[in-house]
């Protein structure tokens, strides 16, 4: 079955940086993209980023963009996310989520557990 | 920019019916949005129920359905049950390759 697992809790500080990864098995991961999903304490979910992971192509919201890069290892089924000169409102659980495959790309099919992301200075 | 909006809080009584609602503050929702539509219970991940305007997710009963309602997309819950109560989450795909979500109705069933 489709499962992900995410890395456990960071613990960072302010202006720090902080790499996730997100690891799919059950099946062929370069034929899913993958997006990142974050929702901090009490809010919305808020979409950050998604990865071709067949040719790596990328793209980023216009929130975070210049912060954070996305990278895949096709041969680990891995995804990276990594965030750069964190800030306090960056706190929250931070998500994987399968885009549906074929015509089905524009949802997020399967979820990954979330990894807690905790910024203070 | 834009922004995705949701009724924060509905009510509906057992064996109810109640439509959740997703807009643009700028324009109108479209099949073109690929609406979609998650249910988060506290401490889960979010879990998909509706993709594509209206096309149920792998063992979403048929109680759950989804559409465009004038401008907005929507979605209904027939026969509610307790736990049917979640936030419940709209995303709309952007034509700029950017997603967005709503900010999520909290449905209670009593």
């Amino acid at each position: 079955q489709v499962q992900f697992v995410q890395s456990g809790a960071e613990v960072k500080k302010t202006g720090a940086s902080v790499r996730l990864s997100c690891k799919a098995s059950g099946y062929t991961f370069t034929s899913h993209a993958m997006h990142w999903v974050r929702q901090a304490p009490g809010q919305r979910l808020e979409w950050l980023a998604w990865i071709n992971t067949g040719n790596g192509n990328t793209k980023y919201s216009e929130k975070i963009q210049g912060r954070v890069s996305i990278t895949r290892d096709p041969s680990a089924s891995t995804t990276y996310m990594e965030l750069r000169n964190l800030r306090s409102d960056d706190t929250a659980l931070y998500y994987c989520a399968r885009a549906g495959g074929g015509t089905n790309w524009a949802y997020f099919d399967s979820w990954g557990q979330g990894t807690l992301v905790a910024v203070s200075s | 920019q834009t922004v995705v909006t949701q009724e924060p809080s509905f009510s509906v009584s057992p064996g109810g019916t109640v439509t959740l609602t997703c807009a643009l503050t700028s324009g109108s929702v479209s099949t073109s949005h690929y609406p979609s539509w998650y249910r988060q219970t506290p401490g889960q991940s979010p879990r998909a129920l509706i993709y594509t305007t209206n096309k149920r997710s792998s063992g979403v009963p048929d109680r759950f359905s989804g559409s465009i309602l004038g401008n907005k997309a929507a979605l209904a819950i027939t026969g509610a049950q307790a736990d049917d109560e979640a936030d419940y989450y709209c995303m709309l795909y952007l034509n700029n390759g950017i997603w967005v979500f709503g900010g999520g109705t909290k449905l209670t069933v009593l």
